[in-house]
């Protein structure tokens, strides 16, 4: 256990469907990301948010939408994905702005397979 | 900008092997280096880091040692276990950055054989 937590581990959707990825940190850590990971790729930062604002979101597809409510908790809301959307995708957070940096703490991530 | 080059896998080595993977880097300012491991079905896990130039960052028998004149921070693992096959990714940070955005190499798989 990390302290960072992915919710659900697997999911199996259809291009037609909605669905959300969950991710919670109990670190009190006040940065999290979005990274997808797909085979034979290097990871792809999707969206950061630093004291729960987001401050970067890499030219990813409007069908991705990030949600974050309070610094403990990050969403990602899938709509209408396509089957290339298919991969890994890991939550991290990270305490920035004290001077010591101890890097990501990732959770264990979500496989996503869309059909 | 940042870049980290870490050599391709896959490594295939037999157990008590020593391994080498190559991480070398490209940064502005004095960066702080992490390696991360990553097990079949996980996420990544942090292995060691490193904050300033001739650290050495250690952990579960790996080193890797920050060499500011060869930009270069090479993990190394006297004698390898079966345990040890996942991929290894190098990482940098700039400290105190806004964001503390990580730059990660395209990792290295290493497979360690009975």
């Amino acid at each position: 256990e990390t302290g960072v937590t992915q919710t659900p581990r697997h999911l199996v959707m259809g291009m037609t469907n909605k669905k959300s990825l969950k991710c919670e940190q109990h670190l009190g850590h006040n940065a999290m990301y979005w990274y997808k990971q797909s085979a034979k790729k290097p990871l792809e930062l999707m969206f950061v948010y630093s004291l729960e604002e987001r401050v970067e979101n890499n030219s990813v597809p409007s069908r991705f939408s990030p949600e974050c409510p309070n610094s403990s908790h990050l969403f990602l809301h899938l709509h209408t994905l396509q089957p290339e959307d298919s991969a890994l995708y890991l939550c991290a957070s990270s305490q920035v702005g004290t001077g010591v940096y101890n890097g990501y703490t990732f959770g264990s991530g979500t496989r996503l397979t869309v059909v | 900008g940042n870049s980290v080059t870490q050599m391709e896998g896959p490594v295939t080595l037999s157990e008590e092997a020593f391994l080498t993977i190559n991480c070398t880097y490209t940064a502005t300012g004095y960066p702080s280096l992490f390696w991360y491991v990553q097990y079949p079905g996980e996420g990544l896990q942090l292995l060691l880091k490193a904050t300033k130039a001739d650290d050495k960052g250690s952990n579960k028998g790996f080193e890797a040692t920050y060499r500011k004149e060869t930009t270069s921070f090479h993990l190394e693992k006297g004698s390898v276990q079966v345990s040890d096959s996942a991929v290894y990714f190098c990482a940098l940070s700039r400290i105190k950055a806004a964001g503390n955005k990580l730059t990660f190499g395209g990792g290295t798989r290493v497979l360690v054989k009975p």
